[in-house]
């Protein structure tokens, strides 16, 4: 099972910042944090991941808070091409390595 | 760089009959991992790669074989198929613990 808990939807409007959260209460010390996104039915498409500290790119800000247990994906400045589904996902660790297993993530829908 | 192409982007199978779906990645990546997706669902994950040599079993792996003879090249072979296995195929490649880059998928239908 997926380690994850997300709300299954949201809503946002165009142009504000988009808020995703994600519960990982039983993350473990040396768990990273990923965030995905699938528009429609393309691909799956890597956003950031971090492990303790807050990180940014050119996509997404990623915020997780000092215990490790949720965190939260910033989407600054929304458009509507940014309606997806988007994962928040622990990596979870398995005896040959460390397999990803995605969960049902929330449906960000971002209205004009 | 190609990224991880899948190959073939559509295909039809009649019950019972066997095909590979291809996947190729030409960024070294270790890791590569198999999901399907059926419509309205999230992705499940059917098998998973370490490395050359080495594959693990996901969450649904059953009626699915895999193979890592290359680093680069990661087939997925459906041994009888069936009408529960439609469903789209999405293949994925990562290396050490960055995020993992996916194929455009191969719709399989099998009526």
């Amino acid at each position: 099972d997926a380690k994850t808990t997300q709300p299954p939807s949201m809503d946002c409007a165009e142009g504000r910042a988009a808020n995703l959260p994600c519960n990982h209460s039983t993350i473990s010390g040396n768990e990273y944090v990923y965030w995905y996104r699938q528009i429609h039915s393309q691909g799956p498409q890597y956003i950031i991941h971090g492990l303790k500290n807050n990180e940014t790119n050119e996509m997404a800000s990623l915020i997780i808070t000092e215990d490790r247990k949720s965190s939260t994906l910033i989407l600054p400045h929304a458009t509507l091409r940014d309606t997806a589904v988007y994962y928040c996902i622990v990596r979870v660790a398995d005896t040959g390595g460390f397999k990803t297993i995605f969960g049902a993530g929330t449906r960000l829908f971002v209205k004009a | 760089n190609a990224g991880v192409t899948q190959t073939p982007k559509f295909q039809v199978l009649k019950t019972g009959q066997s095909m590979t779906l291809q996947c190729a990645q030409d960024m070294n990546h270790e890791y590569m991992s198999w999901y399907r997706q059926d419509p309205g669902m999230g992705l499940r994950l059917i098998h998973y790669s370490v490395g050359a040599g080495i594959t693990d079993q996901g969450e649904v792996p059953n009626g699915y074989n895999v193979s890592r003879s290359t680093t680069e090249d990661f087939p997925l072979r459906l041994l009888s198929a069936a009408p529960s296995q439609t469903s789209v195929y999405f293949c994925a490649s990562r290396r050490q613990t960055y995020g993992y880059t996916f194929g455009s998928g191969t719709r399989l239908t099998v009526v």
